[in-house]
Parts: structure tokens; sequence; C-alpha cells
């Protein structure tokens, strides 16, 4: 069946802390990935995209993220946290011959401490 | 910049009752969908509209949901009988093309008693 995998539901660190959130998908065919971000009280947003090309992308306020093939990853990267990245993440699939559904893991709830 | 709008923002309603929660997509954008969340729970997508058609919808979407864009801005969800398990966050998005980004609107909490 096809799923989407968030590794940690809830990450607590400190500002300056490097953040990684890990995302693994299972799909048949080619996928589109993106990482959106759900600040608190806000909507939905995206943070970033892959759709081909360069494998690490880059994203709004300093994120990135790796697209691994082989492993099925597409993990989310911040060197240094802020207490402003205090949102809810939520990567998302998408098949490239479909009609755009998203199919999003449960999110990742982080929470950063001055 | 533009964005997605929703209203209402919350709404609380009897169970068996209909209920017609309404989007403005972007104004360029020609794809549309309707995803929900029920309380902590992942976002399931519904449906997602095209050329006043539906192109694609999930096993939630039964007979007792449809879809509708009324006029050239409004694209709405309706819930014939509402049903307890339907209370949920329900989130409209729009894109410019089916594999773009797909930009949400702030949700619709709805709460079926």
């Amino acid at each position: 069946a096809q799923s989407v995998s968030q590794h940690n539901h809830h990450v607590i660190l400190s500002e300056a802390a490097s953040l990684e959130l890990g995302c693994n998908y299972s799909y048949g065919g080619t996928v589109n990935l993106f990482w959106y971000v759900q600040y608190p009280g806000q909507h939905l947003q995206l943070l970033l995209k892959y759709f081909s090309g360069d494998p690490l992308v880059k994203g709004i306020k300093g994120f990135e993220a790796e697209f691994i093939k082989s492993k099925f990853s597409f993990n989310l990267r911040k060197p240094s946290v802020q207490w402003s990245d205090t949102a809810e993440y939520f990567c998302a699939v998408t098949l490239t011959d479909s009609w755009g559904k998203l199919q999003f893991g449960a999110g990742t709830q982080v929470v950063v401490t001055p | 910049e533009p964005e997605v709008t929703q209203t209402p923002s919350h709404q609380v309603t009897q169970m068996g009752q209909e209920v017609i929660l309404r989007c403005v997509p972007i104004s360029n954008h020609l794809y549309f969908y309707w995803y929900r969340q029920i309380l902590g729970q992942k976002v399931e997508f519904l449906v997602s509209f095209y050329n006043n058609e539906i192109s694609e919808k999930s096993e939630i979407f039964d007979d007792q949901f449809s879809v509708e864009r009324p006029d050239g801005s409004n694209f709405t969800l309706k819930i014939r009988s509402t049903k307890l398990e339907d209370s949920a966050m329900y989130f409209c998005a729009s894109s410019v093309r089916p594999q773009e980004t797909q930009y949400f609107g702030p949700g619709t909490r709805l709460l079926v008693l």
C-alpha cells in the first residue's frame, strides 16, 4: 500500500541546535516530494519541493532536504533552528502521473525552546 | 501575495444536517482540492477537481459528499447528511497544474454534534 512515514511525532530542541526530520515513502511509481509547514495559527505552507534534478533541494528559511531514491527517503534538515521554527512539519508525496493527490505523513511537531 | 480563503472558519452542526464549506482558490489556478484532518490523525485527501469535473476522489468521498464550482471564484464542499465522524478540519487547496505546488487555505473546523 502507498504510504508516507515520518519518523518522529514530537521533537523538542534548543535554539541553534540542528534539526533533521525523517520521511520515507512507499510508492511504486515516480514521485514528487514536498515538505509543508504549519506554524501555530497559520495555514499549511510549502517549505520546499523536489520534482527532479539535484537531489539536494533548498527551501525557505534555511531548510533543505535530500532525496535518496535508493532509500525512498526525503529528509528535512536545518543546521541551526530558531524559536520561530516551532511548528508542525508534514512530508507529502504525489505520483507524477496523478491528478495531484497529495498523500501526507502524520506530521512532526517541533518545539524550539529559547 | 494571493491566498486561498475559506469560510466559515468554524462551523458547528447537528448530526444529519447539511453543511457547505466554501473556498476561494487563487484566481489563476485551475486545479482544486479538498483535504481533511481529523483531530490527531493525518491530513487526508478527499477530492481533486478540474474543468468542472472530479478528477480523482478517495474512498472517504462517498455519496454524502459533493463538490461544485458554482461561479468563477468559489469552490464548495457539501456534506449532505453529516455524521459525528465528519468532525474534522477541512482544507481547500489550489494549484496551477496538478503536479505543481498546492496552496492551502486556513481551513474550516467542522464539529458535528
